[in-house]
């Protein structure tokens, strides 16, 4: 079976660095992706990874260690527009597009 | 470049009816997905078409079908609906078959209620 844990809810202060992390047991893997959800919204493409290590992107980061079934995506100096629920997911195996999505973590950022 | 497009963006059904929703993918895309968002269970994957064939199916029951037509459009239809099925219907394209980093673009989605 698929089973990915993500914190449901995480609050931090605008200017601030925050980790969101991301376990998965899933029965293949062939990428993890990380996305952006606004409430209301549809769910933005953030960040890939399918090797170990860091993968980074302006604010923002992602790590993956494929050994350990784990995954964090770093948000540096949070912005208020930052409040969003952000979604782990992972792709099982190539020539699919089916992804398994964690229920999504919730940031709040506050003044 | 447009933007994937669901239409219609909500929609309130009676149990025991019938739905189809539509998905326009990105020019060019050949992939679409589709996904029931529901605040419990989160995003979870129902099918995949790529090139009019449906390549992948989630867990879900026979009365979520769908197809794909030459031009790359989707539908989905769900029969004798239930209350359960209220939910955020997203679809994805994506250029891709799977092979690559190619993220899938998301749709704003359609809401559906069931009373």
């Amino acid at each position: 079976g698929q089973n990915i844990d993500q914190p449901t809810e995480m609050t931090a202060t605008e200017g601030a660095i925050v980790q969101i992390n991301c376990t998965y047991q899933t029965s293949g893997f062939n990428g993890l992706f990380w996305y952006q959800q606004h409430a209301g919204e549809a769910p933005t493409f953030l960040s890939y990874n399918v090797l170990d290590g860091l993968e980074e992107k302006g604010r923002f980061s992602s790590f993956l260690s494929r050994s350990k079934g784990y995954s964090y995506l770093l948000l540096k100096e949070l912005q208020m527009k930052d409040s969003a629920s952000y979604l782990c997911a992972v792709r099982s195996r190539t020539g699919a597009n089916n992804l398994f999505f964690g229920t999504g973590t919730r940031l709040t950022v506050i003044p | 470049k447009a933007g994937v497009t669901q239409t219609p963006r909500y929609l309130i059904k009676t149990r025991g009816q019938q739905v189809t929703l539509s998905c326009s993918p990105i020019s060019g895309h050949r992939s679409v997905s589709w996904y029931q968002q529901t605040p419990g269970q989160g995003l979870q994957f129902l099918f995949e078409y790529f090139s009019e064939t449906q390549r992948n199916k989630g867990n879900f029951p026979g009365r979520f079908s769908g197809r794909q037509f030459s031009n790359s459009r989707s539908e989905m239809n769900v029969s004798t609906l239930e209350l359960g099925d209220s939910a955020l219907y997203l679809c994805a394209s994506s250029p891709s078959a799977g092979h690559s980093a190619a993220e899938q673009y998301f749709g704003p989605g359609t809401r559906l209620t069931v009373t």
